[in-house]
């Protein structure tokens, strides 16, 4: 366990479904990400949340749409999502200026 | 953005020292070097982390010579469980991680 803990691990999606996956940290962190890693590609950041507010969107189509109700939780809904968003979505927190990320397990989610 | 260059693959046998090269010729002032470790459908772990000379931590060595150029993770006596992607980030860490962008990496096998 990492401290940083996502739900569910594995998600199998409809094209036309609405899903959610669940981040939550308990470290005392204050910057909150999710990233996308896609099979033989680097990791890309998606979203970046710090002390609840978004500070950065990196060109995310609008069908993923994050949510942090508070500085342990984040959340990132799916909706109308193609096949070729089927990837390993990983949650991660830090602490400005220290130590880098804390990575949760990741969801693995497929799009059928 | 510093980039970084790293080797795509290594191979070595249980019980070696093992040394993954990172090149950042462009690397800035304030740029920190960092390393992490991801096992397959896992988030990245971080290893270490560093300025400038030598840091030692209980999982590793980083070796970052006077003009910073370059760096160089040293994980001492391998065993199988050290199998993974080792990635090298490079940036400003002053106010949070997401400016650090993930590459390729390096897969680690270690052999038996």
């Amino acid at each position: 366990e990492t401290g940083v803990t996502q739900t569910p691990r594995h998600l199998v999606m409809g094209m036309t479904n609405k899903k959610s996956l669940k981040c939550e940290q308990h470290l005392g962190h204050n910057a909150m990400y999710w990233y996308k890693q896609s099979a033989k590609k680097p990791l890309e950041l998606m979203f970046v949340y710090n002390f609840k507010e978004q500070t950065e969107n990196n060109s995310v189509p609008s069908r993923f749409s994050p949510e942090c109700p508070n500085s342990s939780h984040l959340f990132l809904h799916l909706h109308t999502l193609q096949p070729e968003d089927s990837a390993l979505y990983l949650c991660a927190s830090s602490q400005p200026a220290n130590y880098g990320y804390t990575f949760g397990s990741g969801t693995r989610l497929t799009v059928v | 953005l510093a980039k970084t260059t790293q080797p795509i693959s290594m191979d070595s046998y249980e019980g070696q020292e093992v040394n993954i090269t990172c090149s950042h010729n462009n690397i800035a002032t304030n740029d920190y070097i960092t390393w992490y470790q991801q096992f397959p459908s896992q988030g990245p772990r971080f290893i270490i982390q560093g300025y400038k000379t030598k840091v030692t931590n209980e999982v590793a060595s980083l070796f970052i010579p006077a003009d910073r150029k370059s760096s160089t993770l040293s994980l001492p006596r391998v065993s199988l469980s050290d199998t993974a992607v080792y990635y090298c980030l490079v940036g400003d860490i002053s106010f949070g991680n997401e400016k650090l962008t993930f590459g390729t990496g390096t897969r680690l096998t270690i052999i038996p």
